[in-house]
């Protein structure tokens, strides 16, 4: 596809339960961005890879939190042990220089 | 760490009407990019329109123009003849370069805007 494309689109899980999500960046973009949306509020920056650079891990929130980026495109960004506040969309940005591509999302919500 | 601050919550204007969005923003950077983008129901992130700090010019996108204020640290967007389509969440974001020319995007909480028929 032309977009960057995330998947699933919504998950629904249980508290403590362990969860991936992936996305698929646009093909050719060296530079993948996770974001976190809650609910009524604006986006967190997560995790940041750019090429075959160290990633900058700065805004995971606990190390609950991780995330890769396997050759240098596909990226999956695992949860594990979820919590309730952990509930949100997770979006995934890839870039050229100069704009972010974001993808549609992931709705988490964690019962 | 940069910081952007949205200061409306909500907005709710007729169609066809002009609406004004504020958005300030902190950073001790001279070289930097700003961002406005629209996020409709869909959820899908769109970008509306960009300034990059070191042009003096306003951005202008059709309907969609900024006034950038560096001094002020301000930059609003303005949506002239607005339509039913504008409804969505609005985000100001900030962006500082980082290396190859890469974006690192600090958001504002958002401003949800509705349009009126």
């Amino acid at each position: 596809g032309a977009g960057v494309s995330q998947s699933p689109s919504n998950k629904v899980t249980e508290k403590g339960k362990d969860v991936e999500l992936r996305c698929d960046p646009i093909s050719g973009h060296t530079a993948l961005y996770w974001y976190r949306q809650s609910l009524g509020q604006g986006l967190e920056f997560l995790i940041y890879f750019q090429g075959n650079s160290a990633p900058d891990k700065s805004g995971l929130p606990s190390d609950r939190f991780s995330a890769e980026r396997t050759g240098g495109s596909v990226s999956t960004l695992t949860i594990q042990r979820t919590q309730q506040e952990d509930s949100a969309v997770y979006l995934c940005a890839s870039t050229p220089p100069g704009e972010l591509f974001f993808g549609e999302g992931s709705r988490l919500t964690v019962l | 760490a940069q910081t952007v601050t949205q200061s409306q919550p909500e907005m709710s204007v007729q169609e066809a009407e002009t609406v004004t969005l504020s958005c300030t923003y902190d950073t001790s950077e001279s070289n930097y990019y700003l961002f406005w983008y629209k996020q409709p129901p869909s959820r899908q992130m769109i970008l509306v329109i960009r300034q990059e700090a070191y042009k003096q010019q306003n951005a202008t996108e059709n309907r969609f123009s900024v006034n950038f204020q560096k001094a002020a640290k301000s930059f609003s967007l303005k949506i002239s003849d607005s339509q039913l389509g504008d409804t969505a969440m609005y985000f100001c974001a900030f962006g500082n370069r980082l290396s190859q020319g890469a974006q690192k995007l600090v958001f504002g909480q958002g401003t949800r805007l509705t349009i009126n028929p």
